[in-house]
């Protein structure tokens, strides 16, 4: 039962143009979500967040954007750079059974070219 | 503080032998997860502690993994007897209930079993 789900497993951008990172959950006790970028040989590290009272949050080149009503959230990221590529992680945090936990996505490869 | 450290980096061992992964949580933090990634299912949630007591280990795939945590500073994942399925990236992570949703990551250990 896959809570969080990352439907695309791979997404490739060019340099300087947007990238957009979608995932979509199912467990509606869900009220915290994060993303969180991993490089080869490394551990995930915390990108970017947002509360189930906002719809958007903002860091530098980085967005994300919660649409509660359906059950989705993206990253945006503006511009690309070769940097950003690394696979991508949504997590979900909440109420109840999911209370103290992430749950996280598959995962998405970004591959930005220069 | 170091982060989080775990330990081995990688093990290769042949099936149907033990095996011992360690994770040293960053001081101070009262939620340790042990998390699996493989290709298909991303990071899956095996086992998290609050305050060194298991709270959900509806993660564990089967009584061949253990997981325990003796103290605040110190928890271990168990495999015994191992299998070539049980080889993936292991990672442990801590986080600080009181102030943060936020967990943060080892490096991992990389396991294969032959």
């Amino acid at each position: 039962d896959q809570q969080v789900k990352q439907n695309s497993p791979s997404l490739s951008v060019q340099e300087g143009r947007i990238s957009i990172l979608n995932c979509d959950y199912t467990n509606s006790m869900f009220d915290y979500f994060l993303w969180y970028k991993k490089y080869p040989a490394e551990g995930p590290t915390f990108l970017i967040s947002i509360s189930s009272i906002k719809d958007k949050n903002e860091d530098g080149r980085f967005t994300v954007f919660l649409n509660k009503s359906a059950k989705h959230l993206s990253l945006h990221i503006v511009p690309s750079q070769p940097g950003d590529s690394a696979v991508y992680f949504c997590a979900a945090s909440g109420q109840g059974t999911s209370y103290g936990k992430l749950t996280f996505g598959q995962g998405t490869i970004l591959t930005v070219h220069p | 503080d170091a982060g989080v450290i775990q330990s081995p980096r990688h093990e290769v061992t042949e099936m149907g032998q033990e095996v011992t992964l360690r994770c040293k949580p960053i001081s101070g933090h009262d939620y340790l997860f042990w998390y699996r990634q493989t290709m298909m299912r991303g990071l899956e949630l095996l086992i998290y502690f609050n305050n060194n007591v298991p709270i959900d280990d509806s993660g564990m795939p089967e009584d061949r993994f253990s997981a325990k945590m003796p103290n605040a500073s110190f928890s271990t994942l168990k495999i015994q007897p191992s299998e070539p399925r049980d080889s993936a990236v292991y990672f442990c992570a801590s986080r600080d209930g009181q102030t943060s949703t936020e967990a943060f990551f080892g490096q991992g250990t990389r396991l294969t079993v032959v």
